[in-house]
């Protein structure tokens, strides 16, 4: 089963507009990862951020993380029509031994020029 | 540097009939992994290799699945046969840093599957 649950499912934004996508999980993690997948391409990794991270930044590209609530949120800033796509989040389990990275069901964006 | 190199591109069967994907993984990646995702899903893992061992193979159903990664580097995943439910993108990536946690995964185009 997927461990992180994207939301929303599908969200439709102007060009310019900020973009918020949210990843809820349920168990302890060791580090949550976004990546961003085009139509008819495989997964880009975006940004990777660490339990004991709070917040982290590349570019246009925002990532919080609220380990108590057992969420993270990744906010695309300033849109452009070029970062339609999907984006999930996967989870890295905070257990001992080999550490299995499980992706959430996504978000697909649309932004409009 | 190139990347996840993946092949057939498309392929279509017809049910009960036998169907073979290969990748080529970054040069030096000691990770291997394959993902099914179906449409309007998630990528979910069906196994994966840490150089020609197998890790992880929980979610592959192996009545009908196999893969190998021969040498450690070119990996090759087949069905036999076919279901109607197997329709979907079956994607490879791979990563540098083995087993730990801070992975991260490159992957490859995909490849769909259209099973009719």
């Amino acid at each position: 089963s997927q461990q992180g649950e994207e939301d929303p499912q599908a969200l439709s934004i102007q060009e310019g507009e900020n973009a918020t996508m949210n990843c809820s999980y349920k168990t302890s993690i060791n580090n949550l990862q976004w990546y961003r997948q085009n139509s008819g391409r495989g997964l880009v990794h975006l940004i990777l951020i660490r339990s004991n991270e709070r917040e982290k930044h590349s570019g246009r590209l925002r990532v919080t993380l609220d380990t108590s609530k057992k969420s993270s949120s990744l906010l695309i800033t300033a849109s452009r029509a070029a970062d339609t796509a999907s984006y999930f989040c996967a989870t890295v389990p905070n257990s001992g031994g080999y550490q299995k990275v499980t992706f959430g069901i996504g978000t697909k964006l649309q932004v409009i020029p | 540097e190139a990347g996840v190199a993946q092949s057939p591109r498309y392929k279509i069967i017809e049910k009960r009939q036998s169907v073979a994907f290969w990748c080529n993984p970054i040069s030096g990646h000691a990770t291997l992994y394959w993902y099914q995702q179906i449409l309007g899903q998630g990528p979910k893992l069906l196994i994966q290799f840490q150089n020609n061992g197998v890790v992880d193979d929980s979610q592959l159903p192996k009545d009908r699945f196999s893969a190998e990664r021969l040498k450690g580097v070119d990996s090759t995943l087949k069905i036999q046969p076919a279901k109607l439910e197997d329709s979907a993108v079956y994607l490879c990536a791979s990563s540098s840093r083995g087993q730990g946690p801070f992975n991260e995964q490159f992957f490859g185009p995909g490849t769909r599957l259209t099973v009719l």
